[in-house]
């Protein structure tokens, strides 16, 4: 079966560092999402990965290895704003979206 | 502002009751999704439309239909409303269906009692 695991739920101090880790397993791959869910609001797109390596965006950076079925988002100097659920999602071999269940961050003055 | 909007924002619904969530993007893409998210798992697909006039079966499309009539509605159909179809329901869009980063709707929330 396709599967993606996250942690439930993460929490760290503001202005410090998180790093949230996806690992999955599906059939074929063709690149990996973050998404970012505030509550009660849609998902909104962070970054995609299809090769291997770090993915820099400002104070967000994604990493991808595809041999070890493994993500993570990497948030630096962390802002309250970033309290939010993050959502893993693999496009398999159809291009659909396998989604993981979402790792809700809690920041903490 | 282009993007996507959903209608209703929220509906509370008796079992059995028929109901349409209505879905509309501007921004002529070619694909688009309707998703549920439940607390504690991750969005599933219930149905999806590569292009105008197609439409196929996600993970969980039982007591659900959806048409594709032109490329800016996408509407989502539960012919006889059950409690299990209590969720959000998400619509998407992509430019394509091959690897484009998908847009989500606000979201409707749905209880069906």
């Amino acid at each position: 079966g396709q599967n993606i695991d996250q942690p439930t739920e993460m929490t760290a101090t503001e202005g410090a560092i998180v790093q949230i880790n996806c690992t999955y397993q599906t059939s074929g791959f063709n690149g990996l999402f973050w998404y970012q869910q505030h509550a009660g609001e849609a998902p909104t797109f962070l970054s995609y990965n299809v090769l291997d390596g770090l993915e820099e965006k400002g104070r967000f950076s994604s990493f991808l290895s595809r041999s070890k079925g493994y993500s993570y988002l990497l948030l630096k100097e962390l802002q309250m704003k970033d309290s939010a659920s993050y959502l893993c999602a693999v496009e398999d071999s159809n291009y659909q979206l396998i989604w993981g269940a979402g790792t809700k961050l809690i920041i903490k003055p | 502002i282009a993007g996507i909007t959903q209608a209703p924002t929220s509906q509370i619904l008796a079992a059995g009751r028929r109901m349409t969530l209505r879905c509309t993007q501007d921004m002529r893409h070619n694909a688009m999704y309707w998703y549920r998210q439940d607390l504690g798992l991750g969005l599933r697909l219930i149905h999806y439309s590569n292009t105008a006039g197609t439409t196929g079966k996600g993970e969980v499309p039982d007591g659900y239909s959806v048409s594709r009539a032109n490329t800016d509605d996408f509407p989502l159909t539960l012919a006889s409303a059950v409690p299990s179809q209590t969720s959000v329901y998400f619509c998407a869009s992509s430019a394509s269906a091959d690897t484009d980063t998908q847009y989500f709707g606000p979201g409707t929330r749905l209880t069906v009692l």
